[in-house]
């Protein structure tokens, strides 16, 4: 059974630095790629970053490109996201999602688990 | 970058009803578009990929259309479990963006 946990959230000041991480399990967790996707209050659903199966290739959304970093460590199953220098626009839920890449409709994927979500306040 | 925009929003429906939710791509995206449903407090869950093609488990009142920049999510008779919102997602580019949005209230 797959399940994926997230951890890490909670509420920090501005400028400041947390790290979240998503321990996963009931799956080979180094085959896949993974993803984090935000929800902020009011603004729906943003995807964040996506990291390869082996970690070598990732991308991060603009609005956190060179603020955040999205990492892995398959030896563990976990995925990780550091966040650093946080502005109050990044309140949200942040969930990690895994990728499901469908072969046979030539290669599109969609996220087939998620996370329950942890919370992250950005607040003086 | 892509950007995916979503009509309406709200969209007030009553039990029963067909439900249609569009989605617009800012370049052509073949058929890589997914719909997910939200509800508040829990994850969302995949309904389409591949602009069409029903997950496997999600009852078959829901269905998508579309390829290119257009797209459509319907719910051919509304039920009660079926307020939530409602997010496209194009998964053509490295940065794969959601739509805005769609919340489907009670009218």
């Amino acid at each position: 059974q797959v399940h994926l946990v997230e951890s890490g959230g909670g509420v920090v000041q501005p400028g400041r630095s947390l790290r979240l991480s998503c321990v996963a399990s009931g799956f080979t967790f180094g085959v896949c790629g993974m993803h984090w996707v935000r929800e902020s209050p009011g603004k729906g659903l943003e995807w964040i970053a996506v990291i390869s199966f082996d970690g070598r290739t990732k991308k991060h959304a603009d609005s956190v490109e060179g603020r955040f970093t999205v990492s892995r460590d398959n030896s563990k199953n976990t995925l990780y996201l550091q966040m650093n220098s946080l502005r109050p626009e990044d309140t949200a839920v942040y969930y990690c999602a895994r990728e499901e890449v469908v072969a046979s409709a030539d290669g599109t994927m969609y996220y087939d688990f998620w996370g329950q979500g942890t919370l992250v306040t950005v607040s003086s | 970058e892509i950007r995916m925009t979503q009509s309406p929003s709200p969209l007030s429906a009553s039990v029963g009803d067909r439900v249609t939710i569009t989605c617009r791509a800012s370049q052509n995206i073949g058929k890589y578009l997914s719909w997910y449903q939200h509800k508040p407090g829990k994850a969302p869950k995949v309904l389409i990929y591949g602009a069409s093609n029903l997950v496997r488990g999600v009852p078959s009142r829901f269905s998508g259309s579309g390829s290119g920049t257009d797209f459509t999510l319907t719910i051919s008779r509304l039920q009660t479990d079926d307020f939530a919102s409602y997010y496209c997602q194009e998964t053509y580019s490295l940065s794969p963006r959601f739509g805005g949005g769609t919340k489907v209230d009670i009218k």
